[in-house]
């Protein structure tokens, strides 16, 4: 069982570097979502997804753009990175198409350092 | 703005002793609420959630929690906890007119001493 697979695990990145963060699930599942989590502030919600072609905005989507052209993929990228992107990124699914009954399945985390 | 308060950002407790995080949310028409886990590197994983009925929620591992309306809150308590308990807890909340939006806690990291 893969459930939700992240790449890459770790990257170093340099300040106005662009990139994209990689997030695959197997279960089928219509919700799709990105999380960064920082000491003390917690995991916040950056982008999320309902289903293949549809995407809105969290709390912090400022430097981020998201794409759902599958069900499978939700990819995160980042145009130009800057230190306070500096962070872990989870990528969660869930099998309801809201966030609010389902369960969340998360990656293991991709670590990003920007320098 | 809907949010979540945990009140502790760490918690020490002996081996065996009972423990309570505590987690208060904002008040609003509806709320559901949950409670997660995360071990050293890894991702986050559901230990209960409250979306409606009893007030008094059971979850993996021996954990509980109890939903109180009136005080807005939601804390995790667990009887004798063990070592192997020892992690970092989010509590999350979900308020009724945004579904779609799960807002986490700063966290309280749990840690057990022998």
């Amino acid at each position: 069982n893969a459930g939700v697979t992240q790449t890459p695990k770790f990257q170093v990145l340099k300040t106005g570097q662009s990139m994209t963060l990689q997030c695959a699930q197997d279960m089928n599942h219509e919700y799709m979502s990105w999380y960064r989590q920082d000491p003390g502030m917690g995991l916040r919600l950056i982008h999320y997804s309902v289903g293949a072609g549809i995407t809105d905005q969290g709390e912090v989507p400022n430097g981020y753009n998201v794409s759902r052209s599958t069900t499978e993929d939700f990819p995160l990228r980042l145009l130009s990175a800057a230190p306070s992107q500096t962070s872990v990124y989870f990528c969660a699914s869930s099998y309801s198409v809201s966030a609010n009954t389902g369960e969340l399945f998360f990656g293991e985390g991709s670590r990003l350092t920007v320098l | 703005a809907q949010s979540v308060t945990q009140l502790d950002s760490q918690v020490p407790v002996f081996e065996e002793a009972p423990v309570e995080l505590r987690c208060n949310y904002s008040s609003s028409v509806s709320v559901y609420l949950f409670w997660y886990v995360q071990y050293p590197n890894q991702g986050l994983q559901l230990l209960l959630k409250y979306l409606s009925g009893s007030t008094l929620v059971k979850g993996i591992n021996g954990f509980e929690a109890e939903f109180n309306k009136s005080q807005t809150s939601f804390h995790l308590r667990k009887p004798s906890v063990h070592i192997s308990d020892t992690a970092e807890y989010f509590c999350a909340v979900i308020h009724g007119g945004a579904t779609n939006k799960l807002i986490f806690g700063t966290g309280t990291l749990l840690a057990v001493q022998p």
